[in-house]
């Protein structure tokens, strides 16, 4: 079975800081990764993937991830923090051998402050 | 443009009541999934139907009936089996190409509260 872990509730950060938010995943065949945003009463929205190639992602709104098979990892990352980047985030894994779902962290909320 | 609507945004539900959440998308695509969000609990799967007329069960679908009769539209009804039905909710759906992976859409969710 498929399952992802997002250690940290939440994420204090000051504005301008770098920003992390950590995800680490579990499946059985080829790692399928997708990080997603939401802001309060919304849908979520896709930020970045990973299916293959290089380690590090470049996503949406300056984000990127970085895919780690030894650690099974796939930390979110922002050199540069924004107030507006505020959020609700979800870190996703598709395993390749079971199907088209998707497994969803418990999501980790992010507060930027200024 | 394409995308996944869901209507209403908010909804009440009297004690004992049915309610259909409603869920279509113009995207053209094939599969199609309902969530549950819960203050500090994620995502967690309700049902899930990857064809026409054909839909399966996720974690957590008792007290839910869906239908895809189809391929545009997928309606969730809250029955009143359900016996904690306030929550936030999200469909979302997916492509299912011959190679590779593009991962959700989501609509913007309907805010179901009980009365």
């Amino acid at each position: 079975a498929q399952s992802v872990a997002q250690p940290e509730d939440q994420v204090n950060v000051a504005e301008g800081n770098p920003l992390t938010v950590k995800c680490t995943y579990s499946v059985s065949g080829n790692p399928y990764l997708f990080w997603y945003v939401q802001y309060p009463n919304r849908g979520l929205q896709f930020l970045l993937k990973y299916i293959t190639g290089d380690n590090l992602v470049k996503g949406s709104y300056g984000f990127e991830a970085e895919f780690n098979k030894s650690q099974t990892s796939f930390h979110l990352k922002k050199p540069s923090a924004l107030v507006s980047d505020s959020a609700l985030y979800f870190c996703a894994v598709r395993d390749g051998a079971a199907g088209n779902k998707l497994t969803f962290g418990g999501g980790t909320r992010v507060l930027v402050k200024p | 443009d394409g995308g996944i609507t869901q209507s209403p945004k908010y909804l009440f539900r009297k004690e004992g009541q049915n309610v259909t959440l409603s869920c279509e998308q113009n995207l053209n695509h094939d599969a199609m999934y309902w969530y549950r969000q819960d203050p500090g609990q994620g995502l967690r799967l309700i049902y899930y139907s990857q064809i026409v007329n054909d839909f399966q069960k996720g974690d957590i679908a008792e007290g839910y009936s869906v239908s895809r009769e189809k391929k545009e539209s997928f309606p969730l009804t809250v029955t009143s089996a359900q016996k904690n039905p306030t929550a936030f909710y999200l469909c979302a759906s997916s492509i299912t190409p011959a190679e590779g992976y593009y991962g959700y859409t989501f609509g913007s969710g309907t805010r179901l509260t009980v009365v």
